[in-house]
């Protein structure tokens, strides 16, 4: 079945610097990838959707230039935290659709964040 | 706007009792919906979903799910719970169109006594 890869699944980084996260779909091509955060014990908050080879389109209250979305090939995904401060530890997951809901969405395992 | 409710933040049962988790679902159409487990710290799971046809959906770890549209419920059943069934469940919705994300509901964390 399909995959997608997230990388890395744990990143402690300092207040200040920034953090990327990749999602590579490993053997089917992701037009589309969602990118997720959840906080401990809360539910998943749609962030964004990245489209190949076009802008991300974010949800209202993100903050674009804080999260930083690559959808740069039509199997990779990336989401740049800059400057991050200890508010945007978190947990951050991607998505990626199949070509209608009826085809279901593949996760990636999740990467957790802290910032310290 | 569109929405999915689950009622219950934290459900506590005992091992080898029935377990029913709550979903209500708020969209101008009938969604296409999903259950899916968390286990902490790790990513999703995708129980069951229900798309059309018959309203009783069979999943993994045999769990079920009955879509009632007069009720825009879906809610997730088990008949007997496992105490590895702890962890975190989440019904979701999507519609059918192309490129449209899963929204989540704020989940429920079950608990399993022994």
């Amino acid at each position: 079945g399909a995959v997608v890869s997230q990388h890395p699944s744990r990143v402690i980084c300092k207040s200040g610097t920034s953090v990327k996260i990749e999602c590579r779909s490993l053997d089917f091509q992701a037009t589309t990838m969602f990118w997720y955060r959840q906080f401990p014990k809360q539910s998943l908050m749609l962030m964004a959707t990245s489209n190949e080879g076009s802008k991300a389109t974010y949800e209202q209250g993100v903050e674009k230039d804080k999260f930083l979305i690559n959808h740069a090939s039509l199997t990779l995904s990336t989401l740049t935290v800059t400057s991050a401060h200890p508010e945007d530890s978190s947990f951050y997951i991607c998505s990626a659709p199949g070509r209608t809901a009826y085809y279901g969405y593949t996760f990636g395992s999740g990467t957790r964040l802290t910032v310290v | 706007a569109q929405s999915v409710t689950q009622p219950d933040i934290h459900i506590t049962v005992s091992e080898g009792a029935s377990l029913e988790l709550r979903c209500n679902y708020s969209y101008g159409a009938t969604p296409y919906l999903f259950w899916y487990v968390q286990s902490p710290g790790q990513g999703l799971q995708l129980l069951l979903k229900y798309f059309s046809g018959d309203t009783l959906v069979q999943g993994i770890k045999g769990f079920e799910a009955e879509f009632k549209r007069s009720q825009s419920s879906f809610n997730l059943r088990k008949p007997s719970v496992h105490w590895s069934d702890a962890a975190e469940y989440f019904c979701a919705v999507a519609l059918n169109q192309a490129g449209t994300a899963l929204i989540f509901g704020k989940g429920t964390t079950l608990s399993v006594s022994s």
